[in-house]
């Protein structure tokens, strides 16, 4: 009950294209859902994060989607740049455990 | 204002010795949380300390230990180590009162041979 499935495991986009990345969890205890965003040889620098008490945040280009009913969140990433190309993790946890459970990541590429 | 710092950056080890790993956590961030990354898959949970005290653990055996200093850094000890304990240990940390929150540091990179 404690897992968050991602998909795609692997994403390609072209430059000024929306990049779209989908999590589901199944433990609605849960009420924090932050995105991370990971290079190679670097630590995870977060991104985004919400909150189950609005169903949707947006931070310049990238936008976070919930449906709580649904169980699921996303990441929209609007007008993909090359710079965004990396690993992008979502992850939840819950007030009085805040340990973070992650997706198993997706490896997004913008081509030219 | 320097972020999470974490050292060594890069660690070689032989089967059955043992680790330590230490993380400086950001300014004004009391809490903080260990993970292990293996290549290709999201970090998985170690512990956090808040306090100087152990206050969460994930799935992870008592070769695998931890101390919280009083001023807030930590380290994180393996024991008897496994080749299946290569991984990039992560560190991070989080504001007074929004442990959820959490920022990483680089990570150290630990090779077992």
């Amino acid at each position: 009950q404690q897992q968050v499935k991602q998909s795609p495991q692997s994403l390609i986009v072209q430059k000024g294209g929306i990049s779209i990345i989908n999590c589901a969890y199944e433990n609605t205890a849960f009420d924090y859902f932050p995105w991370y965003q990971q290079f190679p040889g670097k630590g995870p620098a977060l991104l985004i994060a919400i909150r189950p008490d609005v169903s949707e945040k947006k931070e310049g280009r990238f936008t976070i989607s919930f449906n709580k009913s649904a169980k699921q969140f996303s990441l929209h990433i609007m007008d993909s740049q090359p710079g965004d190309s990396a690993t992008y993790f979502c992850a939840a946890s819950f007030i009085g455990n805040e340990k973070l459970t992650f997706g198993t990541g997706t490896r997004l590429t913008i081509i030219p | 204002d320097a972020g999470v710092t974490q050292s060594p950056t890069h660690l070689i080890k032989t089967r059955g010795q043992q680790v330590t790993l230490r993380c400086s956590p950001k300014s004004g961030h009391d809490t903080v949380s260990w993970y292990q990354q293996a290549l290709g898959q999201g970090p998985q949970f170690i512990f956090q300390y808040y306090e100087e005290e152990e206050r969460q653990r994930g799935n992870f055996p008592d070769r695998f230990s931890g101390h919280q200093f009083p001023n807030y850094s930590s380290e994180l000890n393996v024991n008897a180590l496994l080749l299946g304990d290569s991984a990039l240990y992560l560190c991070a940390s989080s504001p007074t009162g929004l442990a959820y929150e959490q920022y990483f540091g680089p990570g150290t990179r630990l090779t077992v041979t």
